[in-house]
């Protein structure tokens, strides 16, 4: 019940197309919902997060879609740019407390030029 | 502020030698984190500390893996004797409450 699946593996797509990551997760608890981008040879790094107490949240061209009712998540990549190739991680975890993320198996993006 | 560092970057060992990484906060986060990442995979979560109290290990081999964070700050992960299995990214993450974590580089280790 701790699972997070997340998909595809790897994505590529042209300079300013769209990229869509999908995530599902399967304990009801889970109130914290947040995307990692990931560059070789550096730690994951925060990118956006979402709490269900909203459908969707933006942050420039970054946007999350949350589905309560089917436990799904995605991040969409809005004028996809070859800056935005790298491996992104959806987690998810109680916000309150130990805040123990549980992350997806990762999507290497490729944005081609 | 300075981020999460970690040391070394990289370390590769033979197989049944000890090996032991190192982690520095960012200043003022009371909870600790050591995740491992295998290759392809997403972090998972090793121990958790908060101050120098190790509160969540359930996912720590205790058997060949140590872990202590003296006065609430630095943290050493240690592992010995190594084996070929602990190939992997070793990640330390910070976080002041109820607010993100955030990593640090990581140390990739190589067992031969």
């Amino acid at each position: 019940q701790q699972q997070v699946k997340q998909s595809p593996q790897s994505l590529i797509v042209q300079k300013g197309g769209i990229s869509i990551i999908n995530c599902a997760y399967e304990n009801t608890a889970f109130d914290y919902f947040p995307w990692y981008q990931q560059f070789p040879g550096k730690g994951p790094a925060l990118l956006i997060a979402i709490r269900p107490d909203v459908s969707e949240k933006k942050e420039g061209r970054f946007t999350i879609s949350f589905n309560k009712s089917a436990k799904q998540f995605s991040l969409h990549i809005m004028d996809s740019q070859p800056g935005d190739s790298a491996t992104y991680f959806c987690a998810a975890s109680k916000y309150q407390g130990a805040q123990k993320l549980v992350f997806g198996q990762g999507t290497r993006l490729t944005i081609n030029p | 502020e300075a981020g999460v560092v970690q040391s070394p970057r990289y370390k590769i060992i033979e197989k049944k030698q000890p090996v032991a990484f190192w982690c520095n906060p960012i200043s003022g986060h009371n909870t600790l984190y050591w995740y491992r990442q295998n290759l392809g995979q997403g972090p998972e979560l090793l121990i958790r500390y908060e101050n120098e109290e190790a509160v969540d290990d359930s996912q720590l081999p205790k058997d060949r893996f140590s872990a202590e964070r003296l006065k609430g700050v630095d943290s050493t992960l240690k592992i010995q004797p190594a084996e070929l299995g602990d190939s992997a990214v070793y990640l330390c993450a910070s976080r002041r409450a109820y607010n993100e974590q955030f990593f640090g580089p990581g140390t990739r280790l190589t067992v031969l």
